[in-house]
């Protein structure tokens, strides 16, 4: 059964600090990674994709994957306390499968 | 506006009575997929279809039936629903390429 595994948090940072979310993946041949934020009561609502080994930088977020240590990143620059809210990582295992991760809950505290 | 429409938001039934839950995109995706949420566990996918007519399971399926008749429209049915379905259900649609999925507002369903 393939996996996607998040640390549940929560976490905290203080307003204006670098939040950094991870996740890790069990199947090495998984090719497309998303992240996803959710507010309490909400859909989930698409922040980035990353499908290549590195850096994706798009305004204060930065997505990171690293294919040899399975694993993929969220780095949220300048944190805000409307960024506060639960972060999704999801690999999408090819097909027409998407697995996703139980979440990270992030507070960012003013 | 492009979205994906969910019916009814909130819903309180009783063990067995039949429902349904609705599922309506506008953007002429090929894919849909249904996914409950539950604490701690988070999205699992129920089932899923590639185009009208073609469907299939995902890792949660029991208890749970679909259709795809036509292109815009995946419901969700609970033929007899029990308690341990008592959860927060999402539809998501998304094209060929890229993957990046559309969800819908949700759907609260608690079974007594």
């Amino acid at each position: 059964q393939k996996e996607v595994e998040q640390n549940s948090g929560p976490l905290s940072v203080p307003e204006g600090a670098i939040a950094s979310l991870n996740c890790t993946y069990s199947d090495r041949g998984s090719q497309s990674f998303f992240w996803y934020r959710q507010y309490s009561g909400k859909s989930p609502e698409l922040i980035m994709s990353i499908y290549s080994n590195g850096d994706k930088e798009d305004g204060r977020f930065t997505a990171q994957l690293n294919k040899a240590s399975q694993y993929v990143s969220l780095l949220i620059r300048d944190s805000q306390p409307s960024d506060s809210a639960t972060y999704l990582c999801a690999d999408h295992t090819g097909g027409f499968k998407t697995i996703f991760g139980a979440g990270t809950r992030l507070f960012v505290k003013a | 506006e492009a979205q994906v429409t969910q019916n009814p938001r909130y819903l309180i039934t009783v063990t067995g009575k039949k429902l349904t839950v609705t599922c309506s995109q506008n953007m002429n995706h090929e894919y849909m997929s249904w996914y409950r949420q539950d604490p701690g566990l988070g999205l699992r996918q129920i089932y899923y279809s590639m185009n009208v007519e073609v469907t299939d399971k995902g890792d949660v399926p029991e208890g749970y039936k679909v259709s795809r008749k036509e292109k815009r429209n995946f419901p969700l049915i609970l033929e007899s629903p029990s308690p341990n379905q008592t959860s927060l259900y999402f539809c998501a649609s998304r094209g060929q390429v890229p993957y990046e999925q559309y969800f819908g507002p949700g759907t609260r369903l608690t079974v007594t």
